[in-house]
């Protein structure tokens, strides 16, 4: 059933070491962005969010920071494991609406 | 501890036939999402429901029908399938939307027209 993300970019870490995926966004009126992880043949699982009115947020090793300046969102994995492999979205929303814009995802591929 | 849950969850068409999938949660939730996810591409939303009876039409509604007869359900028609509806299909909910929500995901429906 594998049938996604043929096509993404992809960033390869070696086990241990830190992950930063990238994403940058359009619209300057989101106000609240998701990170999801979406492991092969599974639905997008919930990891971490921010609203915009701040510039970092933490959660158990990842750390999602914003530049609402430049329009980026960035997710970083502490000591990355091979469970961490999957491809990872992130996703904006605008106030006042219901609706989730995501992006097109980046692979993360963990290496011994 | 279902969650949200797709039916069926692979299914080949061929062009012009119907179809209905089926997406059941068992969280209360208000609201009820449907995406396609494409190759190389991101979820994107087809249609929604904030709740029992209502619908609403996401990014790409076109071709598609839905249906929220009961708080649970959300169900997802197609009434003349197109081999441009080949896709995998994600069923999503949420109690409410925005910050403090979580949106979950169910297992995905692989649909292929042929």
């Amino acid at each position: 059933g594998e049938s996604v993300g043929l096509h993404l970019p992809t960033l390869s870490v070696q086990e241990g070491d830190n992950s930063i995926i990238n994403c940058a966004y359009s619209n300057s009126a989101s106000d609240y962005f998701i990170w999801y992880k979406q492991e092969s043949g599974k639905g997008p699982q919930f990891i971490i969010d921010i609203r915009s009115n701040m510039d970092k947020r933490q959660g158990q090793r990842v750390t999602v920071l914003l530049n609402k300046t430049v329009k980026h969102l960035s997710l970083q994995i502490a000591a990355t494991q091979p469970g961490d492999s999957a491809v990872y979205f992130c996703a904006e929303n605008t106030y006042n609406t219901d609706k989730l814009i995501f992006g097109t995802g980046t692979r993360l591929q963990v290496f011994p | 501890n279902a969650g949200v849950t797709q039916t069926p969850k692979f299914r080949v068409l061929k062009t012009g036939q119907s179809m209905t999938l089926l997406c059941a949660q068992d969280m209360n939730h208000e609201y009820m999402y449907w995406y396609r996810q494409d190759p190389g591409m991101g979820l994107r939303l087809i249609h929604y429901s904030v709740g029992e009876g209502t619908t609403a039409k996401g990014e790409v509604p076109d071709g598609y029908n839905v249906s929220r007869l009961k708080k649970q359900n959300f169900l997802l028609g197609l009434e003349s399938a197109a081999p441009s509806q080949t896709s995998v299909y994600f069923c999503a909910s949420s109690y409410r939307f925005g910050p403090g929500n979580t949106i979950y995901f169910g297992e995905g429906s692989w649909l292929t027209v042929v």
